[in-house]
């Protein structure tokens, strides 16, 4: 089973600001599947970033995504205030478990 | 309009069964595997059960094997999960997950549900 780490565990920013939120496995992920998800206070996960580096349909540009391996990157270049929430990177496409990082809280300083 | 809608939730004491449905619409139901995806409160997200589009690859969480069943009905746009010998620990908000392929474990997630909450305590 792959295992997934996200750092840190909480990001505190300003709007404007750029974020940069990791995601380690703890074995090659195959073909870069990984994705990312953002959850707001009360709501289902939102699919943002799927292959690494893709963008879901409707994301803002704002959001990107890098890496391969065992080594990933989420970023949001321009921080917006709808953008504080939790951020959870996926691995997929090995035989299942799917799993999911313990997430990144993005909150506003 | 696409969405998932899950139902069935509800308080239950220990060793006691669940019936969770999701009732999809606005999407063709038996071209893609679905999954049940758990969120414990406060914590973070745990796959449980996957199913692919005709029911002929199923998989599920060492968590929960043996005691949930996973199952789909293309004919009704439905899928269930049948929850036995609840523990405490399956406490969690249980969401109804789309995926973007059809044989389960390939792809990513695109839609998700609202979510129904079980409780599971004496």
């Amino acid at each position: 089973e792959i295992v997934l780490m996200q750092s840190p565990g909480t990001l505190s920013l300003s709007p404007g600001e750029r974020a940069t939120l990791s995601c380690r496995a703890s074995q090659s992920v195959s073909s870069s599947n990984l994705a990312w998800y953002q959850q707001k206070s009360g709501q289902a996960p939102r699919l943002l970033i799927y292959g690494a580096s893709s963008r879901a349909t409707g994301i803002p540009d704002r959001f990107s995504g890098s890496g391969s391996g065992t080594d990933f990157t989420l970023t949001i270049s321009r921080l917006e205030p709808e953008d504080f929430a939790v951020y959870y990177c996926q691995q997929y496409g090995s035989s299942p478990p799917y799993t999911f990082g313990q997430g990144t809280k993005l909150e506003i300083k | 309009e696409v969405q998932l809608v899950e139902s069935g939730g509800g308080l239950v004491q220990p060793g006691r069964s669940l019936r969770l449905s999701c009732a999809a619409s606005g999407l063709t139901f038996d071209d893609f595997a679905m999954h049940w995806v758990r969120q414990s409160p406060g914590k973070g997200l745990e796959w449980v059960s996957g199913i692919s589009w005709n029911s002929g690859n199923i998989a599920y969480a060492d968590s929960v094997k043996g005691r949930f069943t996973v199952s789909r009905d293309n004919a009704k746009n439905s899928l269930n999960l049948q929850m036995n010998s609840l523990r405490p620990e399956d406490t969690a908000m249980y969401y109804c997950v789309k995926d973007v392929g059809a044989s389960g474990w390939d792809w990513w997630f695109d839609l998700w549900g609202r979510g129904t909450l079980v409780a599971v305590f004496s």
